[in-house]
């Protein structure tokens, strides 16, 4: 299968611990994105890369969340001194921009963050 | 980006039509529709976009009105496959930031 793959898909751990969360997408695409979702949400958007430059960060981003695409391959998220409020989906998005047109979003299957 | 409107929820029988309405009465000139959908515990799916012509592809139809402040995702022959939470997001294809911008969206339940 050669679509976005995210990893752990699962994670629960204690208030105050960090988590980081990996994201490969589409191989060709050049795009990355970060998404966050909670229950009866739809997803909400926190940050995107193009190659390895981020380009957007949402105000949801606090300074507890870092998101890195080194390579502009993977991408990882990362939460330090996670809250019970982070608790969510945290999905991954890939596109494939060339000239001014920007492709649809690919999803992955997301990685579900539970902080107890 | 345009602010959408769905009902909250809908419901069909297997095999007929689902007819998902969307307004987005302040959809400007450079904005597309698109339709997006989210099984229960998977990533959401790309269904079909467009601008002012109707399009359709293998998964759906999609019926843009002609001035364009509403729209319908017309699933021909719905499956019980076919449950899932539908997202109507307007948006410009050449914005720089090239996010979705999701709201609650439809939750559709096929039933047998």
């Amino acid at each position: 299968d050669t679509g976005v793959s995210q990893d752990p898909r699962h994670k629960i751990t204690k208030r105050g611990q960090n988590v980081t969360f990996r994201c490969d997408p589409i191989s060709e695409h050049n795009r990355l994105y970060w998404y966050r979702q909670t229950l009866g949400q739809g997803p909400e958007f926190l940050t995107y890369f193009q190659n390895e430059a981020q380009l957007e960060k949402s105000r949801l981003l606090s300074d507890r969340f870092s998101a890195e695409r080194p390579k502009g391959s993977f991408s990882t998220l990362e939460i330090q001194r996670t809250e019970q409020g982070d608790s969510a989906m945290y999905l991954c998005a890939s596109s494939f921009r060339q000239g001014k047109n920007t492709g649809e979003l690919f999803f992955g299957e997301g990685s579900r963050l539970t902080v107890l | 980006d345009a602010k959408t409107t769905q009902p909250t929820s809908m419901d069909c029988a297997e095999g007929r039509a689902a007819n998902l309405p969307c307004n987005h009465s302040t959809i400007s000139g450079n904005e597309y529709v698109y339709w997006y959908r989210q099984i229960h515990s998977q990533g959401p799916q790309y269904i079909i976009h467009g601008l002012k012509n109707n399009e359709t592809n293998e998964m759906a139809s999609l019926i843009i009105t002609e001035d364009r402040k509403s729209s319908t995702l017309i699933l021909p022959h719905a499956t019980l496959r076919d449950t899932a939470v539908y997202y109507c997001i307007v948006r410009a294809k050449e914005t720089s930031g090239s996010r979705l911008t999701f709201g609650e969206g439809t939750q559709l339940t096929v039933n047998p």
